[in-house]
């Protein structure tokens, strides 16, 4: 596709429900990554991989959050018993290669955003 | 000590002139160093990167870096109404490939 797409684009859910959110990156980006931003916060790290592997995993939240990418392609991001807390938007961004590979600048290209809401 | 800090405003800078954002670091081993725009309600987009000390310009943008500071600025001259967006500093960290965002800095240019 021409740029990063993300969905759903809203998302409503109940405290304790599961969700998903998936990423679809550029087409041949092999590096793809998660943040999530709290309303008028910065953007905190998740995850991300190089093709399907998830070198580092250290910005998840706590257990309840996973993450798996396909094919070297689409990622979805799971939240399992959903807490007013996640409530935030989540960003995912690809790049041609891993952030200070031979193949990138370290340009992130960044999808429109799962905005998440936990009644 | 948060791994990327920066002054979370609102800096606000009269029309036409120089507007300058402020970042420091923590991990004294990163090498790469980039400014993104983010518009209220849109997705961050990559303004300017930089890796070597000194300064880069690229028209109303220079980014400098210091790393014996472990500092990075922005200066946008020539402000305009259309600068007004948070301006987040981001870093790859030495011993992976992740990059980490700084809380962003808020600006307002006021006609």
């Amino acid at each position: 596709g021409a740029g990063v797409s993300q969905s759903p684009s809203n998302k409503v859910t109940e405290k304790g429900k599961d969700v998903e959110l998936r990423c679809d990156p550029i087409s041949g980006h092999t590096a793809l990554y998660w943040y999530r931003q709290s309303l008028g916060q910065g953007l905190e790290f998740l995850i991300y991989f190089q093709g399907n592997s998830a070198p580092d995993k250290s910005g998840l939240p706590s257990d309840r959050f996973s993450a798996e990418r396909t094919g070297g392609s689409v990622s979805t991001l799971t939240i399992q018993r959903t807490q007013q807390e996640d409530s935030a938007v989540y960003l995912c961004a690809s790049s041609p290669g891993l952030a200070g590979g031979p193949l990138n600048t370290g340009e992130l290209f960044f999808g429109e955003g799962s905005r998440l809401t936990v009644l | 000590q948060k791994e990327v800090e920066q002054n979370s405003g609102p800096l606000s800078v009269p029309e036409g002139a120089i507007a300058s954002l402020n970042c420091t670091y923590s991990d004294r081993g990163s090498q790469s160093f980039f400014w993104y725009r983010q518009y209220s309600g849109k997705s961050p987009e990559l303004i300017m990167f930089i890796y070597s000390n000194g300064d880069k310009e690229d028209g109303r943008f220079t980014a400098q870096l210091n790393k014996a500071s472990q500092y990075v600025s922005l200066l946008i001259r020539d402000s305009q109404p259309s600068d007004s967006a948070t301006y987040l500093c981001a870093v790859l960290y030495s011993s992976a490939s992740k990059i980490i965002f700084g809380s962003g800095t808020r600006l307002s240019i006021r006609p």
